[in-house]
């Protein structure tokens, strides 16, 4: 079965413009969240989706937007991109909301680098 | 609210050593651990995670680690070092109720010496 998929891998963009992340949870995985991840650092939460409400904001500016679709795969947007914005962006997803021990399975993660 | 403290950015261990990675948590809640590994350039990877139905918990790859609430800990332990343990590893905590994130360490990079 295929794990957390993630798209696209790598991309450059410029301050200023916006961008957009994809990801594809696990087959009957209904909750989806999102990390950013800065070099050398632990992965920091964004969002949390289930069932394709919104469940957990982190503590991100309104820059940053995530939504769930009905088949569950998840968008994560960032307008008006600044330089601190480049980091590894982790997708997770994990088969409900019903249980804090529910293993969360992360991604192999989209690469952002805004020059 | 929840935080994990990793104490170590760096450890570095001959290959067959015992490996010792430390984290401490706090949580006011009964908190749910997880220990990460990160290989370069690769997302992240559950190695075990606790939740409350065994103070020792075994995982893959030989590691295993040990809740202790009294110390507040969960320090990740594995008795002899591989080469291919070289890696970054995160010790992470989600509480069991309000906002299910997980919140993660700073990390600690692993280097295994031949």
């Amino acid at each position: 079965d295929a794990g957390v998929t993630q798209s696209p891998t790598h991309l450059i963009k410029t301050r200023g413009q916006h961008v957009t992340l994809r990801c594809s949870p696990i087959s009957g995985h209904k909750s989806v969240s999102w990390y950013q991840q800065v070099l050398g650092q632990g992965p920091q939460f964004i969002f949390q989706y289930y069932e394709k409400e919104e469940r957990g904001r982190g503590n991100f500016p309104d820059r940053f937007s995530a939504r769930q679709f009905p088949n569950y795969s998840s968008e994560l947007n960032v307008n008006a991109l600044l330089l601190g914005d480049s980091a590894l962006y982790l997708c997770a997803s994990s088969l409900d909301d019903s249980s804090s021990g529910n293993t969360i399975y992360f991604g192999e993660g989209s690469w952002l680098t805004v020059v | 609210a929840q935080s994990v403290t990793q104490l170590g950015s760096h450890v570095s261990v001959s290959e067959g050593a015992l490996v010792l990675l430390r984290c401490n948590y706090s949580s006011s809640v009964p908190p749910y651990l997880f220990w990460y590994v990160q290989y370069p350039n690769q997302g992240l990877q559950l190695l075990l995670k606790y939740t409350s139905a065994a103070t020792l918990v075994k995982g893959i790859n030989g590691f295993e680690a040990e809740f202790k609430k009294s110390e507040t800990s969960f320090h990740l332990t594995k008795p002899s070092a591989h080469m291919s343990d070289a890696a970054e590893y995160f010790c992470a905590v989600r509480a069991d109720t309000g906002r299910r994130a997980l919140t993660f360490g700073s990390g600690t990079r692993l280097q295994v010496q031949p």
